[in-house]
């Protein structure tokens, strides 16, 4: 166990829908961080929350977005799904601004049909 | 062009034997370079964490090598078994990102390690 818990597991849904992916980070951790990666990809970086604030945004689409909390757990809403977003989302955590102590949790399989 | 390229992008060994995994980066200035391994639909997990200032960092049966001057890595796995099948990232965190608040890491696409019997 990692520190960083990911929720759901798995998660299958249509076209067209509005899902939301949970990231508790690890205790103490104030950074949390959102990839994607599709099938046999790279990690593509999402976006970042450092403390409740929005500090760095990478490939994320309009359709994505997302929010850290001031329990500092944060949400990925994905919304108008379409079948290219099958994927794998990862979340990390850091203490800081992710220099080191990055950690990755267990991810969240997203099937869209 | 990505700043991390990795090469084999797929190897096949024999449990037993040894293997090395390249990496070569343009990520510069930066502030330390990662390997991690990453089971089949498991999150990443850290392996080594190299400075610039280091030449080599060991886990166990990992051995990382950094030349900061070719800007190449290395990881070498020895006495390899069947649990090493994964794919195996190198990550290089950039010094001049992470200093102005974004996210500092930039990933690989990783080597596919296949271990067999």
């Amino acid at each position: 166990d990692s520190g960083v818990t990911q929720t759901p597991k798995h998660l299958i849904t249509a076209t067209g829908q509005r899902v939301t992916l949970r990231c508790s980070p690890r205790s103490g951790d104030l950074s949390v961080y959102w990839y994607q990666q599709s099938l046999d990809q790279g990690l593509q970086f999402l976006i970042q929350y450092y403390n409740g604030e929005e500090r760095a945004k990478g490939n994320i689409l309009e359709r994505f977005s997302a929010q850290q909390f001031p329990d500092l757990h944060s949400e990925l809403n994905l919304s108008s799904l379409e079948l290219g977003d099958s994927a794998l989302y990862f979340c990390a955590s850091s203490p800081g601004r992710g220099r080191r102590g990055y950690t990755f949790g267990s991810g969240t399989r997203l099937t869209v049909v | 062009k990505n700043q991390v390229e990795q090469s084999p992008q797929s190897l096949i060994i024999l449990e037993g034997k040894n293997c090395t995994l390249q990496c070569n980066y343009t990520v510069s200035p930066f502030s330390n370079l990662r390997w991690y391994k990453q089971d089949t639909g498991r999150g990443p997990v850290s392996l080594t964490i190299m400075t610039f200032s280091e030449n080599t960092k060991s886990n166990g049966r990992y051995t990382a090598t950094l030349d900061a001057d070719t800007k190449q890595s290395s990881l070498h796995i020895t006495a390899s078994q069947l649990s090493d099948s994964a794919s195996y990232i190198c990550v290089v965190a950039d010094r001049v990102l992470g200093n102005s608040g974004n996210t500092p890491l930039v990933f690989g696409k990783g080597t596919r390690l296949s271990v067999i019997a």
